[in-house]
């Protein structure tokens, strides 16, 4: 089936713009995860979604970054006021209320504030 | 410190090696321990996961989990030019939201 699927799949910015980065998971994942993937950093997590409870923000770098997810499935991440330490890729895993350990990423988005 | 230690390599080998890939970690709660394969501007691709010690195999790749020494091994037998890609260590606890801990990655090139 689909896996994840991810949009733009680059997106290069001015700094102080804002910009909106969309997550579509797999199909009756309930669980719904976003990091970000920066040179010399790896991968470090910023929010997680599960179903209809509230989200777990604890990741999220600075009150610019902001995430919403629709109907329990497309999610949105979005960075207002983007600065340049803000470039990376920014990755979207998604997986099963029972199997949260087996998270499936999608292709992710790279970001470029210039 | 970073909760998880993964030596950065490159680590090239010849086609046909067996190679060892590792990460150390500091996180005693950690109980799920999972290796991603990740290709050049790719999303990570999970290959393993094995909850709590003991060892995984699956084909051409084991996984290990020494909890005493808080130590992660993945082992490629017969390794691939194909398998040439970075390998993240992953690690997450048992309850709450489950976010995977990251090591850095380790860059591997088979050599044909």
């Amino acid at each position: 089936g689909a896996g994840v699927s991810q949009s733009p799949s680059n997106k290069v910015t001015e700094k102080g713009k804002d910009v909106e980065l969309r997550c579509d998971p797999i199909s009756g994942h309930t669980a719904l995860y976003w990091y970000r993937q920066s040179l010399g950093q790896g991968l470090e997590f910023l929010i997680y979604f599960q179903g209809n409870s509230a989200p777990d923000k604890s990741g999220l770098p600075s009150d610019r970054f902001s995430a919403e997810r629709t109907g329990g499935s497309v999610s949105t991440l979005t960075i207002q006021r983007t600065q340049q330490e803000d470039s990376a890729v920014y990755l979207c895993a998604s997986t099963g209320r029972l199997t949260t350990y087996e998270q499936y990423f999608g292709p992710g988005t790279r970001l470029t504030v210039t | 410190q970073k909760e998880v230690e993964q030596d950065p390599g490159p680590l090239s080998v010849p086609e046909g090696a067996i190679v060892s890939l590792n990460c150390t970690y500091s996180n005693s709660a950690f109980q799920y321990f999972m290796w991603y394969r990740q290709y050049s501007r790719k999303g990570p691709e999970l290959l393993m996961y094995t909850y709590s010690s003991g060892n995984k195999e699956d084909g051409r790749f084991t996984a290990q989990v020494d909890k005493s020494s808080k130590y992660i091994s993945l082992f490629i037998r017969d390794s691939q030019p194909s398998d040439s890609a970075t390998y993240l260590c992953a690690m997450s606890v048992d309850t709450g939201r489950r976010a995977l801990t990251f090591g850095s990655g380790t860059r591997l090139q088979v050599q044909p």
